[in-house]
């Protein structure tokens, strides 16, 4: 039973529009959210992060928005480019469970020129 | 800065043998991860250490082990490999959180390990 949901296993974009990855989870006790981007034979890299005390954090082009009433997340890139190509992981971390992070399944965004 | 680097990058194993894949980082983190990653499954936690001498069991640990036996490396050892370990396979390492304070995680470029 996955905790940390991605329900679209891709995306595709034009370039310059926005894209909106969405992500939702079960447990009630994730004080923590990550986005990870991964590259073809790269380890993930972090992206952004939001605490559960907030409902949004920017940073340049990224923007996560927590909603925690429908434990729905979501990663909007604007504008996107084609260099945004590659799968985004969704994670969860529950504080006093440690400090271990769940990981959803991803989502492979494309963005077309 | 080399970060997290993972050895060996590829490997073949016929099924039985065993293997043993290094991860290294040179952050001085105390805390250090190993993840697999399946098609559809995303990243699913093996096994982890809050500090040198310390292992402890994540989601699917069973065909592994590891040890720590200094801070900057972390062992994972598969004894008898079978096709369902064929996976790639993340290293990951991090600060201790402080309650005011995220540290997140810092991957290895990954080790895609196929059991035939």
């Amino acid at each position: 039973d996955q905790q940390v949901k991605q329900n679209s296993p891709s995306l595709s974009v034009q370039e310059g529009r926005i894209s909106i990855l969405n992500c939702d989870y079960t447990n009630s006790m994730f004080d923590y959210f990550l986005w990870y981007k991964k590259y073809p034979a790269e380890g993930p890299t972090f992206l952004i992060s939001i605490s559960s005390i907030k409902d949004k954090n920017e940073d340049g082009r990224f923007t996560v928005f927590l909603n925690k009433s429908a434990k729905h997340l979501s990663l909007h890139i604007v504008p996107s480019q084609p260099g945004d190509s590659a799968v985004y992981f969704c994670a969860a971390r529950a504080y006093n469970y440690g400090q271990n992070f769940v990981f959803g399944p991803g989502t492979r965004l494309s963005v077309l020129p | 800065n080399a970060g997290v680097t993972q050895t060996p990058k590829f490997r073949v194993l016929k099924t039985g043998q065993s293997m043993t894949l290094l991860c290294a980082q040179d952050m001085n983190h105390e805390y250090m991860y190993w993840y697999r990653q399946d098609p559809g499954m995303g990243l699913r936690l093996i096994h982890y250490s809050v500090g040198e001498g310390t292992t402890a069991k994540g989601e699917v640990p069973d065909g592994y082990n590891v040890s720590r036996l200094k801070k900057q490396n972390f062992l994972l050892g598969l004894e008898s490999a079978a096709p369902s370990q064929t996976s790639v396979y993340f290293c990951a390492s991090s600060l201790r959180d402080r309650p005011s304070e995220f540290y997140g995680y810092t991957f290895g470029s990954g080790t895609r390990l196929t059991v035939v």
